[in-house]
């Protein structure tokens, strides 16, 4: 299995709303990623996790809370948005870099988040 | 500090010729991963190559071509007979061996006309 699944494919929210994206793989990869990608820009890192633990915040709002509740799983819960946090949220995973393990990220399909 | 740039924002060609996408970087790492990622309008970023920076061989999968040359830091990619599956957004990718922060160029978006 070499995929990183995302859901929902789509969230539309208004901005007093909470809600949680979800990410999964079982590739037994430890590391894993949320990018946030405005259109017709680049993916930019926001959070990373290596073996369950939180390990790059990217001066993330706290409006973003991730939570990795285990080694397959990935969450980024989100409160109280605002309309330019809408985008596409991507998730990746990896072999972290203390495995010795070449570490290309493999990415999920993205959830695209509006924001009303 | 770390950079990739792709000078071309949009490149369009008509199916069947080949086409070239280029990537410039900086780091000031001495060993480093290149990676090339294809995002069709499905949004899913699809890993096509990475390269070492030890490993200046030249790359051909298919279609595709990876030419390395680390005395311009470029790493250009080449799409020989191109298709109009092959219409997307291609970034060039730079992260440091021992690191987690992968570095992404603008992005060119390719539109191959049929």
């Amino acid at each position: 299995d070499t995929e990183v699944t995302q859901t929902p494919k789509h969230l539309v929210m208004g901005m007093t709303n909470k809600k949680s994206l979800k990410c999964e793989q079982h590739m037994g990869h430890r590391a894993m990623y949320w990018y946030k990608q405005k259109a017709k820009k680049p993916p930019e890192l926001m959070f990373v996790y290596s073996y369950e633990k939180l390990s790059i915040n990217e001066s993330v709002p706290s409006r973003f809370s991730p939570e990795c509740p285990n080694s397959s799983l990935l969450n980024l819960h989100l409160h109280a948005l605002q309309p330019e946090d809408s985008a596409l949220y991507l998730c990746a995973s990896s072999h972290p870099k203390t495995s010795g393990r070449v570490n290309e990220q493999f990415f999920g399909p993205g959830t695209r988040l509006t924001v009303l | 500090a770390q950079k990739v740039t792709q000078a071309q924002t949009e490149i369009s060609v008509v199916e069947k010729e080949d086409v070239t996408l280029d990537c410039v970087y900086e780091t000031r790492d001495t060993t480093y991963y290149l990676f090339w990622y294809k995002q069709p309008p499905s949004g899913e970023l699809v890993f096509l190559i990475r390269r070492n920076s030890f490993d200046e061989q030249n790359e051909i999968s298919g279609r595709y071509s990876w030419n390395f040359q680390k005395s311009t830091s470029s790493f250009n990619f080449t799409i020989t007979a191109s298709q109009v599956v092959d219409s997307a957004v291609y970034f060039c990718a730079l992260r440091n061996t021992g690191g987690f922060k992968t570095i992404f160029g603008a992005g060119t978006r390719l539109f191959v006309k049929a």
